[in-house]
C-alpha cells in the first residue's frame, strides 16, 4: 500500500519560490506504471491540477501554471519535488501529492497524501 | 469556475437516496473516463469511483457511477450521517492535456 507524506515550510514571502518534498513509501516513483502529481486546493475552494511527471521522468503541467512550476523527482527516487516560483497570495492552498493510476490510457489520481498548507504572505 | 459543472450543494435525509450530477463537454466527459472523489471534512480527497462505475476495494455499494454522452453522475443511496462529505468529479481534458476537476458538491445529510 503506497503511503504519501507531503512537507515543506508552511510560510513563503511573495515573489519567493514554494518548494515542497513528498516522500512515497511502498512503492517507487521510478517503476513502471504510474505517475505522480500535485493538486492544490485553495482554502474553502476546489481542486485544481498543477501537473505531473511520469515513470520516464516527463512532465506534464497546468497551462496555467507551467511558466512558474517544476514537478521533478529526488534523487532517492523516493521523493517527488515542487516548486512555484513568483509566488502570490493566489498561490496560498493546501497542496496534496498524488499517485496517478491509467484509467482509460489517461492518468488520474487514485492515491492522496494527507496536504501540506502553504501561506504566501509577507 | 470549473470546465465541469456540479451543484455547489446537495442535500437528503438518512436512508434516501441522492443523486450528484456533473457536466462537461467532448474533450472531457465526452472522450474520457471520470472518477469521483469523497473528500471528508479536514482529510484528503478520497478515490470513490473510478472509470465512471467501478468501486475500489472497501467503497460500500452504496455509491454508484454512471456517465452518458457528456455528463456523469454519483448516486448514494441509503444515505448515513458519514457521508456527509464535499464529493468532486474528476476525469482527462484532451485539449489541457490533463486533469479536470469539477468545482465540487457539498452534501449535506439533514
Amino acid at each position: 500500500q503506497v503511503h504519501l507524506q507531503e512537507s515543506g515550510p508552511g510560510l513563503v514571502k511573495p515573489s519567493q519560490t514554494l518548494s515542497l518534498t513528498c516522500s512515497v513509501s511502498g512503492g517507487s516513483i521510478t517503476s513502471g506504471g504510474y505517475s505522480w502529481s500535485w493538486i492544490r486546493q485553495h482554502p474553502g475552494k476546489g481542486l485544481e491540477w498543477i501537473g505531473y511527471i511520469d515513470y520516464r521522468g516527463s512532465t506534464y503541467y497546468n497551462p496555467s501554471l507551467k511558466s512558474r512550476v517544476s514537478i521533478s523527482v529526488g534523487t532517492s527516487k523516493s521523493q517527488l519535488s515542487l516548486k512555484l516560483s513568483s509566488v502570490t497570495a493566489a498561490d496560498t492552498a493546501m497542496y496534496y501529492c498524488a499517485r496517478e493510476s491509467p484509467f482509460g490510457g489517461n492518468y488520474m489520481p487514485d492515491s492522496w497524501g494527507q496536504g501540506t498548507l502553504v501561506s504566501v504572505s509577507a | 469556475q470549473s470546465v465541469l459543472t456540479q451543484a455547489p450543494s446537495a442535500s437528503g435525509t438518512p436512508g434516501q437516496r441522492v443523486t450528484i450530477s456533473c457536466s462537461g463537454s467532448s474533450p472531457n466527459i465526452g472522450n474520457n473516463l471520470v472518477n469521483w472523489y469523497q473528500q471528508l471534512p479536514g482529510t484528503a480527497p478520497k478515490l470513490l469511483i473510478y472509470s465512471n462505475n467501478q468501486r475500489p476495494s472497501g467503497v460500500p455499494d452504496r455509491f454508484s457511477g454512471s456517465k452518458s454522452g457528456t455528463s456523469a453522475s454519483l448516486a448514494i443511496s441509503g444515505l448515513q450521517s458519514e457521508d456527509e462529505a464535499d464529493y468532486y468529479c474528476a476525469t482527462w481534458d484532451d485539449s489541457l492535456n490533463g486533469v479536470l476537476f469539477g468545482g465540487g458538491t457539498k452534501l449535506t445529510v439533514l
